[in-house]
């Protein structure tokens, strides 16, 4: 299967500022890819689609100008949550569409806890 | 809407103890049904796709079966390392995106 990798693997940050985690595809090039966030005990929650050079499509309820997604090369996706208040603290797992996205692939996911 | 619901929600086996987990499934059109495994503080790991009713695949302990409303994961013989979480998923045919069920949380004893 396809490889994913996520950095970092874990941040803490105050109350206000901005993180920023990367997705990369390791061993294969695509032109999608998606940000996941869970909670714990809750399954994966999709929160939006990233298109190689367009604008990511968000989910209902995720709001775009706080979780900045750029999709600038076929290998690397970032996800920015801006402005990171406690209630964002989660789990934050990318992955990649393969085989015509008949299977997608996770990263190991980015634990961010908010201070 | 799609929905997924898996059962039960925790289980907690002997070593050996063989069982299965249950994934019940809602979806305008089934293109896949799929199976993951997520270790506490990782990703989903990748396991099966299913496609169609009747469908059984396997690897190592665990065989996935599907029919048209439910999907089967059977662990044999478990083993310690197989304690985790494991999680069910549907994609429509009208659609790229995963429905994923809240998982199902095996622990193994040896």
């Amino acid at each position: 299967g396809a490889v994913v990798s996520q950095h970092p693997s874990w941040v803490i940050c105050k109350s206000g500022t901005s993180v920023k985690i990367e997705c990369r595809s390791l061993d294969f090039q695509a032109t999608t890819m998606f940000w996941y966030r869970q909670f714990p005990k809750q399954s994966l929650m999709l929160m939006a689609t990233s298109n190689e050079g367009s604008k990511a499509t968000y989910e209902q309820g995720v709001e775009k100008d706080k979780f900045l997604i750029n999709h600038a090369s076929l290998t690397l996706s970032t996800l920015t949550v801006t402005s990171a208040h406690p209630e964002d603290s989660s789990f934050y797992i990318c992955s990649y569409g393969a085989g015509g996205w008949e299977t997608q692939y996770f990263g190991p996911g980015t634990r961010l806890l908010v201070l | 809407e799609d929905q997924v619901t898996q059962s039960p929600e925790a289980l907690r086996l002997q070593e050996g103890e063989s069982s299965s987990l249950n994934c019940s499934y809602t979806v305008s059109g089934l293109r896949g049904l799929f199976w993951y495994r997520q270790d506490p503080g990782k990703g989903p790991e990748f396991l099966f796709t299913l496609y169609s009713a009747g469908e059984e695949k396997e690897k190592e302990r665990l065989k996935a079966t599907l029919t048209k409303k439910e999907s089967f994961l059977h662990i044999t013989a478990p083993k310690p390392e197989d304690s985790a979480t494991y999680l069910c998923a549907v994609r429509p045919t009208n659609d790229y995106k995963l429905s994923f069920g809240a998982g199902t949380t095996v622990t193994v004893r040896a």
